[in-house]
């Protein structure tokens, strides 16, 4: 299973746009890209999906290079809301077939006014 | 999207005591995961539940300390049992299906501290 390495931790101001970017050298050709959002006490919750180019929702942006060794998520103009640590995985498209849904140790961003 | 309800949210349990947590899904999942997770730290996956079989377990979690049953495709439980001060965490439930995009669902996790 592609491990993935992310900074631990990353500072911004509100309004700023914030980019976190997650290394996975050994992503196979069937993996997708995953990014989950981690706020205390609650349960992580899905961001994004992309399995290579560009993908945007109404929350971000998720920026696959050609060769997907590594992925960027994109949180445009962040408030202090989007102070949370965030999860890139990397799994194949059914998910946890093999039964490994495993997560990294996360960027915990923190947004300040 | 799918919404996971956990019992009990928390718990203050004895030592050598066993606590079961319940995961409810409101809707079918194909699959279905527990974690642990410490403060301030990743969450770690202890097992994946199966539905009708005996659970995935990771490295390092045994079924002898954390039993797990899912006897359909909408709930399971999952037992901490002989507890010890070191179990003392938050546990989580997830739910996983594949739609539009492959996404995981969380409950908001059972606190547990062992005294």
């Amino acid at each position: 299973l592609a491990k993935t390495t992310q900074p631990i931790s990353m500072d911004s101001y509100e309004g700023q746009e914030v980019n976190i970017t997650c290394s996975h050298n050994n992503i196979a050709t069937n993996d997708y890209i995953t990014w989950y959002q981690q706020f205390p006490s609650q349960g992580p919750r899905f961001i994004i999906q992309g399995y290579k180019t560009k993908v945007t929702n109404e929350v971000a942006s998720l920026f696959i290079p050609a060769d997907r060794k590594s992925s960027t998520l994109s949180l445009p103009r962040v408030s202090l809301s989007d102070t949370a640590v965030y999860y890139c995985l990397v799994a194949p498209e059914d998910g946890g077939s093999q039964g490994n849904l495993i997560f990294g140790k996360g960027t915990k961003l923190s947004v300040k006014p | 999207s799918a919404v996971i309800s956990q019992k009990p949210s928390r718990d203050i349990c004895q030592r050598g005591t066993s606590l079961t947590i319940q995961c409810q899904v409101d809707s079918q999942v194909t699959m279905m995961f527990w974690y642990r997770q410490q403060p301030g730290q990743s969450l770690t996956l202890i097992a994946t539940a199966n539905q009708g079989s005996e659970a995935t377990y990771e490295s390092g979690f045994v079924i002898d300390k954390f039993p797990i049953s899912r006897p359909n495709l909408t709930f399971s439980t999952l037992t901490v049992s002989n507890m010890s001060p070191e179990d003392s965490s938050i546990y989580l439930c997830s739910g996983l299906d594949w739609g539009e995009n492959t996404e995981a669902f969380f409950g908001q996790g059972t606190r547990l501290t062992v005294v």
